[in-house]
């Protein structure tokens, strides 16, 4: 069965400070790959979606960046983080379209 | 915008009763899902209504779909406290390229 794991869990940041959220899945081959962020109490905000390896589109100017450097790992990173970047990260991966399974997701607080 | 809007933002019902939750979009679709979110999880998903179906069941959970109107509904029949979470639609649009719009979501409580 699939399985996605994302970490850190929570993470408690500096403004200033570099950023990498970590997300990969477990068997299956060739998904595409999703970053969201929900701020509190209001719903999803897609930021990055892959297709392949190396392939990244951005839906949402910002100074995060996302890299797909293996088939079944997506990292979500910062060189320089804002307090406007505080939130609730959820990675996704979805079989070439249609439902999509979230990971536990990651709260990031910059302070 | 594409975004899907939930109705109601928030609702509070007790166990044993049905809750209705609201969905409404803005351009053609190839799909839409419902989600549920339990307090700082992550999203499980529900059920999926393609463009060309009207009515989908999954146990307790009722999805309609009227592609006329742009809405679809989510009817929880005979809730428990366990259905207290966020419920969440997303709609794969035309053109969307494999991608999700969620809605802002519906706050579901049920107390005993």
């Amino acid at each position: 069965s699939q399985t996605i794991h994302q970490w850190p869990a929570t993470l408690v940041q500096p403004v200033g400070s570099p950023l990498s959220l970590e997300c990969t899945v477990e068997g299956t081959s060739n998904p595409n790959l999703y970053w969201y962020r929900q701020a509190a109490g209001r719903g999803l905000q897609l930021l990055f979606y892959s297709v392949g390896i190396g392939q990244i589109s951005s839906e949402v100017p910002q100074n995060l960046s996302a890299s797909r450097p293996q088939d079944r790992q997506f990292i979500l990173s910062s060189k320089k983080l804002l307090l406007s970047d505080s939130g609730f990260y959820l990675c996704a991966w979805s079989p070439q379209g249609d439902t999509q399974y979230f990971g536990p997701g990651t709260r990031l607080t910059v302070l | 915008s594409q975004q899907g809007e939930e109705d109601p933002q928030a609702l509070s019902i007790q166990e044993g009763e049905n809750a209705t939750m609201n969905c409404s979009y803005k351009t053609s679709i190839n799909n839409l899902q419902w989600y549920r979110q339990n307090s700082g999880r992550g999203l499980v998903h529900l059920i999926l209504i393609r463009s060309n179906e009207r009515e989908k069941h999954s146990g307790r959970l009722r999805v309609t779909l009227d592609t006329s109107k742009k809405s679809s509904s989510l009817l929880i029949t005979a809730s428990r406290a366990a259905d207290t979470a966020s419920y969440f639609c997303a709609t794969d649009f035309w053109g969307g390229g494999n991608k999700l719009t969620f809605g802002t979501g519906t706050q579901l409580k049920v107390e005993l």
